[in-house]
């Protein structure tokens, strides 16, 4: 059984330009959920995928949007990039919606907005 | 909205005993987690705990709920090196986790 990974692992942009962040959910999961961890904070709910529809959104503008493919891997893209998106960007998938369900999360990549 | 709060930084000496606590506003959050998180890994989930329980042991870690204050706290009994950490506390919302600021747990030798 893999677990969570996510790809980059880091990278760097401009303000301005816009990112795809991927994430490969673990084997038998059809649920992602993504979350923005600013450095010294906790994790914050961006928005979760299930079945390839958004289920549930966080406090986050339209510029941040997802997708879910039928391999229930997802993307996180941000457009407009601004500073305060400098972040670890934390998926996590699990085998449901319910919100009990344990939550397995990848290492999440970096993004460093300059 | 959700609110979780944590105190940022606890050090203790290797072999001693480590209490990290945390409060919350959602009373009607069921599950209540710890989370370990180490550099460049993810969120590892230590422990939950039922929201009708009181206490909950899992080897060296020891949950305690306080329903009526909201507080919930995590012992973690003989202290290792390897504990030293950022731990979240974290209830569940509708369809997610809110997480706390998080306690960078340092060890000592």
């Amino acid at each position: 059984e893999t677990g969570v990974t996510q790809s980059p692992t880091h990278l760097i942009k401009t303000r301005g330009q816009q990112v795809t962040l991927r994430c490969s959910s673990q084997s038998g999961h059809n649920t992602v959920s993504w979350y923005q961890q600013a450095l010294g904070q906790g994790p914050q709910f961006i928005f979760q995928y299930y079945r390839e529809e958004e289920n549930g959104r966080g406090n986050f503008p339209p510029r941040f949007s997802g997708l879910q493919f039928p391999n229930y891997s997802s993307e996180l893209n941000v457009n407009a990039l601004e500073l305060d998106d400098s972040a670890l960007y934390l998926c996590a998938s699990s085998p449901g919606v319910n919100p009990y369900n344990e939550q397995f999360f990848g290492p999440g990549p970096r993004l460093t907005v300059l | 909205g959700e609110d979780v709060e944590q105190s940022l930084f606890l050090s203790v000496r290797e072999g001693d005993s480590s209490v990290i606590n945390c409060t919350y506003t959602d009373s009607s959050s069921t599950y209540l987690y710890w989370y370990k998180q180490e550099p460049g890994a993810g969120l590892q989930l230590l422990t939950y705990i039922f929201s009708n329980m009181d206490m909950k042991q899992d080897q060296r870690l020891t949950v305690l709920l306080n329903k009526k204050d909201k507080h919930l706290s995590l012992r973690i009994a003989d202290t290792q090196t390897g504990d030293s950490a950022i731990y979240f506390c974290a209830e569940t919302g509708a369809n997610n986790l809110f997480f706390g600021t998080g306690t960078r747990l340092t060890v000592i030798p």
